[in-house]
């Protein structure tokens, strides 16, 4: 069966300083793969997503970028951190072609 | 463009009484796909149920069913003998379908339920 795992499960990190959170997905292979963030209170919006290894869409121009160096593997980055950058950051995946999209269980960012 | 809308922001049921979630969209594309998603405390984005846009009879899994109104753009989630642990947020979300072969989700606000002993 295919797992989504993602790392850390909660950061707490200064302004300015790099972002680096982690996707990966156990048992399936070419996944479309998803970057979503959910404000407090809030429903999800897209941020990324990747067709492919080194395919790479933004929805929305941010302080973020994203990159795929293996066909399971999703990043999210930041150079430099933003206090509006914190929020629950939430990775997804789906079959090529297929509807459904299963999500990970998260990363609570908190920037200070 | 297309969009979700949930109407309830919070709802209350008795353990083991029905509840009906709200939710209601927008598009003019004719082909398009209808989620529900729970959200515990944990935050975990947990898949529940599907309809198709051409599906012909309502989709049902487990406890949870939807209540399709394709007329209305509705599409209600159905939860049946609640249970404690259905307490979470329920979002509604509509899939997008872009060339490249990905498919988008946009979200609904959701709405928080709340199961009473």
């Amino acid at each position: 069966s295919q797992t989504i795992h993602q790392w850390p499960a909660t950061l707490v990190q200064p302004v300015g300083s790099p972002l680096s959170l982690e996707c990966t997905v156990e048992g399936t292979s070419n996944p479309n793969l998803y970057w979503y963030r959910q404000a407090a209170g809030r429903g999800l919006q897209l941020l990324f997503y990747s067709v492919g290894i080194g395919q790479i869409s933004s929805e929305v121009p941010q302080n973020l970028s994203a990159s795929r160096p293996q066909d399971r593997q999703f990043i999210l980055s930041s150079k430099k951190l933003l206090l509006s950058d914190s929020g629950f950051y939430l990775c997804a995946w789906s079959p090529l072609g297929g509807e459904t999209q299963y999500f990970g269980p998260g990363t609570r960012l908190l920037v200070l | 463009a297309q969009k979700i809308t949930q109407t309830q922001p919070g709802m209350f049921v008795q353990e083991k009484e029905a509840v009906t979630l709200d939710c209601t969209y927008d598009t003019s594309d004719p082909s398009y796909g209808l989620f529900w998603y729970k959200q515990p405390s944990s935050g975990e984005m947990i898949f529940l149920i599907y309809q198709g846009s051409y599906d012909q009879q309502n989709a049902t899994e487990g406890r949870y069913s939807l209540n399709f109104q394709k007329a209305r753009k509705s599409a209600n989630l159905v939860i049946s003998a609640s249970q404690l642990g259905d307490s979470a947020m329920y979002f509604c979300a509509m899939r997008e379908v872009f060339s490249g072969g990905y498919n988008k989700l946009i979200f609904g606000a959701g709405t928080r339920l709340a199961v009473h002993p």
